[in-house]
């Protein structure tokens, strides 16, 4: 089992519509959650970190986080097509060291015009 | 301000060079990394420096060599690559070790080992 995993995707949505991306992990342990957002050839940039259980909303994005379950999910509002991107789940794992992520695969998002 | 800039932005190499990757960050964060990222799979941890010094080395090849000369910057010394090896080199920091530790990228190194 991967330590983080994430559907591969493509995922595809029209613009306007809510795009959900999902992230589960394996360690119950871990403590630190982030989401990064990656286009083609360029490199990863941070949109929004949780530590909490619930959500956590910042603009048209919507972090959620359960612990419990071992999920942490991505909500995307008023998708546009300038959100097609791949984005990486990564996760702050307990029993390695304090300061190395573990990425998921990534989920590549097309939003259709 | 959470800007880290890297240096070159495209570098082609043939296996016989040496060159250097050149990382810098100018928001007192205390720990520096750097990752390399194959195209379609995720970032891969190399190596990580926390205050100046080395602190993890993910088993990565000896023609890889890591140097932190000062709090801010942050070099990756290449030599007798191989084509594999070409791949997006990604540098990151982060303020401090800690549950909250969030990493920043820099916007990367495409290099190609011919």
């Amino acid at each position: 089992q991967k330590e983080v995993e994430q559907n591969s995707g493509p995922l595809s949505v029209p613009e306007g519509a809510i795009a959900s991306l999902n992230c589960t992990y394996s360690d119950r342990g871990s403590q630190s959650f982030f989401w990064y957002r990656q286009y083609s050839g360029k490199s990863p940039e941070l949109i929004m970190f949780i530590y909490s259980n619930g959500d956590k909303e910042d603009g048209r994005f919507t972090a959620q986080l359960n612990k419990a379950s071992q999920y942490v999910s991505l909500l995307i509002r008023d998708s546009q097509p300038s959100d097609s991107a791949t984005y990486l789940c990564a996760v702050k794992l307990s029993g390695g060291s304090a300061r190395q992520l573990t990425f998921g695969s990534g989920t590549q998002l097309t939003v259709l015009p | 301000d959470t800007e880290v800039t890297q240096t070159p932005k495209h570098l082609v190499m043939g296996m016989t060079n040496k060159k250097s990757l050149k990382c810098e960050q100018h928001m007192g964060h205390r720990a520096m990394y750097w990752y390399k990222q194959k195209a379609k799979k995720p970032p891969e941890l190399m190596f990580v420096y926390s205050y100046e010094k080395l602190s993890i080395n993910e088993s990565v090849p000896s023609r890889f060599s890591p140097e932190c000369p000062n709090s801010s910057l942050l070099n990756l010394h290449l030599h007798a690559l191989q084509p594999e090896d070409s791949a997006l080199y990604l540098c990151a920091s982060s303020q401090e070790v800690g549950a909250g530790d969030t990493q920043y990228f820099g916007p990367g190194t495409r290099l190609t080992v011919l």
